[in-house]
């Protein structure tokens, strides 16, 4: 049972390049949470999944894009990548249905975009 | 959308002492409060939580207490431990949307031997 997890652990890019970052969760759960983390902000969320084939934006949305094609995988597109997109990125997960509210983090995915 | 102010932003205490971080939140319709562990270079975890029909909860040396009169709630820790040093994130959701999160810009928690 990995959890979730995170590919790839580290990335660099240069500007106006393109990456898909993968989160994959193995606990069957519905909600999937794409944030980023950057030095005194705290986590901010970019977009979110309430079952597969849906998306919803979070907080901090322009500039990514995100599918869920699958209910264990939920992807995370940048097209054109810019500085301001330099940070850590964490993937969740969670299953209110449960009745435990608990988002379950991924292990983060540095990203430079020089 | 919801505003989620958290202080101090570093804490130093010595082993033994207690520890206070505070949140205050803007959403008068937020529900659910969470707060999260971040220990250097790792994921964040979970640690306890709160809904707004209770006060107070506690787990063995970690306590929240929720005011909602007032929008603030905050984290208690007693007879800190040197791995208590971490990074403390609170959070609110989105009204009764217990699955959208807003997040504090957390404290550094640095607990001296």
């Amino acid at each position: 049972n990995a959890g979730v997890t995170q590919t790839p652990k580290f990335r660099v890019l240069k500007t106006g390049q393109s990456m898909t970052l993968l989160c994959a969760q193995d606990m069957n759960h519905e909600y999937m949470y794409w944030y980023r983390q950057d030095p005194g902000m705290g986590l901010r969320l970019i977009h979110y999944s309430v079952g597969e084939g849906t998306t919803a934006k979070g907080e901090v949305p322009d500039g990514y894009n995100v599918s869920r094609l699958k209910k264990q995988n939920f992807l995370l597109g940048l097209e054109s990548a810019a500085p301001s997109q330099t940070s850590v990125y964490f993937c969740a997960s969670s299953d209110p249905g449960q009745g435990n509210n608990e988002q379950f983090f991924g292990p983060g995915t540095r990203l430079t975009v020089l | 959308g919801e505003n989620v102010e958290q202080h101090p932003s570093t804490l130093s205490v010595q082993e033994g002492d207690s520890a206070v971080i505070k949140c205050t939140y803007s959403d008068s319709a937020s529900n659910y409060f969470p707060w999260y562990k971040q220990e250097l270079g790792k994921r964040p975890q979970l640690i306890i939580d709160i809904r707004s029909n209770v006060g107070e909860k506690k787990d063995q040396r970690i306590a929240v207490t929720l005011n909602k009169t007032a929008k603030h709630f905050s984290l208690h820790i007693t007879e800190t431990q040197p791995e208590d040093s971490a990074v403390y994130f609170c959070a609110a959701s989105e009204g009764n949307n217990f699955n959208k999160f807003y997040f504090g810009s957390g404290t550094k928690l640095n607990v001296k031997p």
